[in-house]
């Protein structure tokens, strides 16, 4: 069973542009979370979907967006990018809503690596 | 506001001894989950190990265990026989499951196994 797949691994950009970084769940997991990780601030809810719908949001600002699609799939954005925003993103998949409930953990990706200049 | 602390940025052990990484919480809700999870120089977040506040039985999974404190809020994770594998970032994390499958990490504790 493939596990979640975070797409790009690594990515570059200036300062002022805009990026999406795009998750893959495991195969029939429904829930897509996504978390921020940075040296000074740790690892940081930024927002949950369910079956396309946003679920649960985190403290960061409106420059901070996602989605997800009819296959579960997710992406997140970000624009007008500022040099705080170089973190490492990382995307959870769970099976379903239920919240931790057994057989509902959440599997990691590797991992976006963001370097904003 | 829940919180999740970790007192402990670094700590190190000898291969094949015994390690307690501590963990406190705090949290006004009945319902929740409780976790530690590895992440490795590879970035990659592992499950090691939950525990269901409802339930007193403390968990364990293979050489890892954990004591579990309701009252005192406290999740500390034991690991026994460490092993060179083992060297990685710890982090404690909280979910309620109320707020889905939201997780509020804490800032975690390096454990580094020395041959």
């Amino acid at each position: 069973k493939a596990g979640v797949t975070q797409t790009p691994r690594y990515l570059i950009k200036t300062r002022g542009q805009q990026v999406t970084l795009s998750c893959s769940p495991i195969s029939g997991h429904r829930s897509v979370s996504w978390y921020q990780q940075t040296p000074g601030q740790g690892l940081q809810f930024l927002f949950e979907y369910f079956s396309e719908t946003q679920r649960n949001k985190g403290n960061f600002p409106g420059r901070f967006s996602g989605r997800q699609f009819s296959n579960s799939r997710s992406e997140m954005n970000v624009s007008t990018l500022e040099l705080g925003d170089s973190a490492l993103y990382l995307c959870a998949s769970s099976l379903d809503s239920r919240g931790h409930s057994e057989g509902g953990e959440a599997f990691f990706g590797q991992g976006t690596r963001l370097t904003v200049v | 506001a829940q919180t999740v602390t970790q007192s402990q940025p670094e700590m190190s052990v000898q291969e094949a001894e015994t390690v307690t990484l501590s963990c406190t919480y705090d949290t006004s809700e009945n319902n929740y989950y409780l976790f530690w999870y590895k992440q490795p120089p590879s970035r990659q977040m592992i499950l090691v190990i939950r525990q269901e506040a409802y339930k007193q039985q403390n968990a364990t999974e293979n050489r890892f265990s954990v004591n579990f404190q309701k009252a005192a809020k406290s999740f500390s994770l034991k690991i026994s026989d460490s092993q060179l594998g083992d060297t990685a970032m710890y982090f404690c994390a909280l979910g309620l499951v109320e707020y889905g499958n939201k997780l509020v990490f804490g800032a975690g504790t390096i454990l580094r196994v020395k041959s």
